[in-house]
C-alpha cells in the first residue's frame, strides 16, 4: 500500500488567496483526520471524519477553514481567506475500526503551508 | 492549561544510554494511551500504545502508565542514534471519543554516537 497521500507536499501563498490541500487515505480505512503541526502549538486535531460524514471540528480554528470528504479515497482542507498565522505543517492522517480500541493512525508526508 | 504536558527538551544522550519521557495529563477520562515516533520531515508513527494503567514492553522500549498519578513514561534501553526524533505523547477517552487524541508537545530526542 502507499500509505496516505497529501498534495501539495509544500505551498507558499499570499495573504488573502485561497489554499487547498488534498489528502488520500489508506484504502479500507473508514476514519480520516486532518491536523495542523506547529512548533508553538503541537500538533492539534482540527477534524475528524468516520465513513465521510465529519464526528468532530471542534478543532477547526475559524470559519476560513473548511474540510470536505466527497468519498472514502479523498479529503480536502481548504483556507480561504489565508492568514501568515496559518503557516504550519497540515497533516492527514487515517485509521480503520478496529474493534479493540487500538488507534494506530497512518499519518501523511505532511503539506508544509507559508503564507507570505 | 494544557491537557497533555510534555517536556519539549531538547534531550541529548550518549549511544546506550537508557533515555526516560515522560507526560502529565489533566483529564481523568482518558484510558487509551500512545507513543509516536516523529522523525524530521515525516509524519508521526504509532511505536507504544497502552490501555489504562500498567507496563508494556517492545524490544527495547517500555510504556507506563500511572493512571492514578496522570502520568505516563517512555524508556529506551540501549539507545541507538537512529532513535534520533521527536517523540510524542497521544491519549484519548473511552466510547464515542474514538479517534479523538490529544498530543503532547513532543520531546525532540538526539542520541549521539
Amino acid at each position: 500500500d502507499a500509505g496516505v497521500i497529501q498534495s501539495p507536499r509544500h505551498e507558499v501563498t499570499e495573504m488573502g488567496q485561497e489554499v487547498t490541500l488534498r489528502c488520500k487515505p489508506i484504502s479500507g480505512h473508514d476514519y480520516l483526520f486532518w491536523y495542523r503541526q506547529t512548533m508553538m502549538r503541537g500538533l492539534e486535531l482540527l477534524i475528524y471524519f468516520n465513513n465521510n460524514v465529519p464526528i468532530d471540528d471542534s478543532g477547526m480554528p475559524e470559519d476560513r477553514f473548511s474540510a470536505k470528504m466527497p468519498n472514502a479515497s479523498f479529503s480536502t482542507l481548504k483556507i480561504q481567506p489565508s492568514e501568515p498565522r496559518d503557516s504550519a505543517v497540515y497533516f492527514c492522517a487515517s485509521s480503520r475500526t478496529s474493534g479493540r480500541g487500538a488507534d494506530t493512525q497512518y499519518f501523511g508526508p505532511g503539506t508544509r503551508l507559508t503564507v507570505l | 492549561q494544557k491537557e497533555v504536558e510534555q517536556d519539549p527538551g531538547p534531550l541529548s544522550v550518549p549511544e546506550g544510554a537508557i533515555v526516560s519521557l515522560n507526560c502529565t495529563y489533566s483529564n481523568s477520562a482518558f484510558q487509551y494511551f500512545m507513543w509516536y515516533r516523529q522523525y524530521s520531515r515525516k509524519g508521526p508513527e504509532l511505536l507504544m500504545y497502552t490501555y489504562s494503567s500498567g507496563n508494556k514492553e517492545d524490544g527495547r522500549f517500555t510504556a507506563q502508565v500511572d493512571k492514578s498519578s496522570k502520568y505516563i513514561s517512555l524508556f529506551i534501553r540501549d539507545s541507538q542514534p537512529s532513535d534520533s526524533a521527536t517523540y510524542l505523547c497521544a491519549m484519548r477517552a473511552g466510547g464515542t471519543s474514538y479517534g479523538k487524541l490529544t498530543f503532547g508537545q513532543g520531546t525532540i530526542l538526539t542520541v549521539h554516537p
